[in-house]
């Protein structure tokens, strides 16, 4: 069974730190891994999404890491701002035989001014 | 687009009562997913549908629960009767995967259900 978990539950740091949440899955045969941003009250926004053949995804601030083979996820934010606090979810979509998503619990990341 | 749209953003109500949430997906969007989030359990899966059509209902709590998607843009999820621990925030979501589409999830903002 899937099981996906991120460490750590909550993050935080001052303005400008690079910084790195980790995600990490028990089956390493996914077929993609999506991260999501989730801000208090709302609902869940799609940050990056990576293909089981690829190694990285970058957009903006945010890069995202795959490895498969040790079944490990990171999302690298540069220059963190203020505005970057939210709950940071990955989520495994398992094959594609299903469009179902496992989620992690998530880090819920603040940045201070 | 207008994305993912869901009514109503809040319901209140009381245990015994029938909750019906609504759910529009993006236009062409061939996917559509029901989740629940609590803070106990994280965000679970319920039920999701292709071109219409429940394919995997085994995250659906139990009997109580029902969701329908009578066309491409609408979608049902019905609470009947409603219990207290059914309180939580209901997401509904939708992708496109066939072709080249990526199977990026987009999700609505939620509705939050309080059940007295």
């Amino acid at each position: 069974k899937q099981e996906v978990t991120q460490i750590p539950a909550a993050l935080s740091v001052p303005e400008g730190e690079n910084l790195v949440l980790n995600c990490s899955f028990t089956d390493s045969a996914i077929y993609n891994l999506q991260w999501f941003r989730q801000d208090p009250g709302k609902g869940l926004t799609s940050l990056l999404l990576i293909q089981s053949s690829q190694r990285e995804q970058t957009s903006g601030r945010l890069n995202a890491s795959l490895d498969k083979s040790s079944g490990r996820s990171t999302l690298y934010i540069a220059a963190s701002q203020p505005g970057d606090s939210a709950t940071y979810l990955c989520a495994v979509r398992p094959s594609s035989n299903t469009g179902k998503l496992i989620f992690g619990q998530g880090t819920t990341l603040q940045v201070k001014p | 687009d207008a994305g993912v749209i869901q009514s109503p953003r809040h319901e209140v109500t009381e245990m015994g009562q029938e909750v019906t949430l609504r759910c529009k997906p993006i236009s062409g969007h061939d996917y559509l997913f029901w989740y629940r989030q609590t803070m106990m359990r994280g965000l679970e899966l319920l039920i999701y549908f292709n071109n219409n059509v429940p394919i995997d209902d085994s995250g659906m709590p139990e009997d109580r629960f029902s969701a329908k998607m009578p066309n491409a843009s609408f979608s049902t999820l019905k609470i009947q009767p409603s219990e207290p621990r059914d309180s939580a925030v209901y997401f509904c979501a939708s992708s496109k995967m066939g072709g080249r589409a990526t199977s990026e999830q987009f999700f609505g903002p939620g509705t939050r259900l309080t059940v007295l």
